[in-house]
């Protein structure tokens, strides 16, 4: 099974800053990668899918990159409401991993 | 609007069973792919089974193989997880998610349902 690895599993950050988490795959996953917010309580949310595709209503500071095996989001300018858990997951095959998780959390 | 609503978590004993369902409502069920998730208490997201929109291909993360059957009845617009052979480390809160048909990710997510195995 491909496995995700994603990095840092926990980033500072304050409001304005730019914001990058790097996610892993064991083998190549081509484009087939999404990234997903999660806040406390609540149900995730889809924000980038096939690796660099915005989802319908989400903010443009949001954007995703990468092939292959290695992958990034970014967000541009980090605004209060971003401070979450952000989850990367391949779709290649349908054993749909998820990573570990990376926690956005105030410096 | 789009809702899916969990049922049938609690609380089971190691090596019992429970049986989850699913009820869709507001769009087309019987046109989306469908699939189970589960979130241990302070823990990240793990996918458990997935299911085609007609039925008859399932799939299931290695942890769930052979315990667990993914199915659904399009008639009733509800999609099922039955989860046998129980074990402490299926605790968690288990949602049911859409596959989108133009993202093909998971674009509606129910609001998940807690299943605890202790004796």
């Amino acid at each position: 099974d491909i496995q995700m690895t994603q990095s840092p599993s926990t980033l500072s950050a304050s409001v304005g800053d730019r914001v990058t988490i790097t996610c892993r795959a064991s083998q190549s996953i081509s484009s087939w990668l999404a990234w997903y917010q999660q806040k406390p309580g609540k149900a995730p949310k889809l924000l980038i899918y096939k690796a660099s595709s915005l989802e319908t209503g989400v903010p443009s500071r949001f954007s995703g990159s990468g092939s292959g095996t290695e992958f990034t989001l970014t967000i541009s300018s980090l605004q209060p409401d971003d401070f979450a858990t952000y989850y990367c997951q391949q779709y290649n095959t349908f054993s749909r991993a998820f990573g570990l998780g990376t926690k956005v959390e105030f410096k | 609007e789009v809702q899916l609503v969990e049922s049938g978590g609690g609380l089971a004993q190691p090596g019992g069973s429970l049986r989850l369902s699913c009820a869709a409502s507001g769009f087309s069920f019987p046109s989306y792919a469908m699939n189970w998730v589960r979130q241990s208490p302070g823990k990240g997201l793990e996918w458990v089974s997935a299911i085609s929109f007609h039925g008859t291909d399932t799939y299931y993360a290695d942890s769930v193989k052979g315990r667990f059957t993914i199915s659904r009845d399009n008639s009733k617009n509800t999609l099922y997880l039955q989860m046998d052979s129980l074990r402490a480390e299926d605790t968690a809160v288990y949602s049911c998610a859409r596959v989108g048909l133009t993202t093909a990710n998971f674009d509606y997510w129910g609001q998940g349902i807690l299943v605890t195995v202790s004796s």
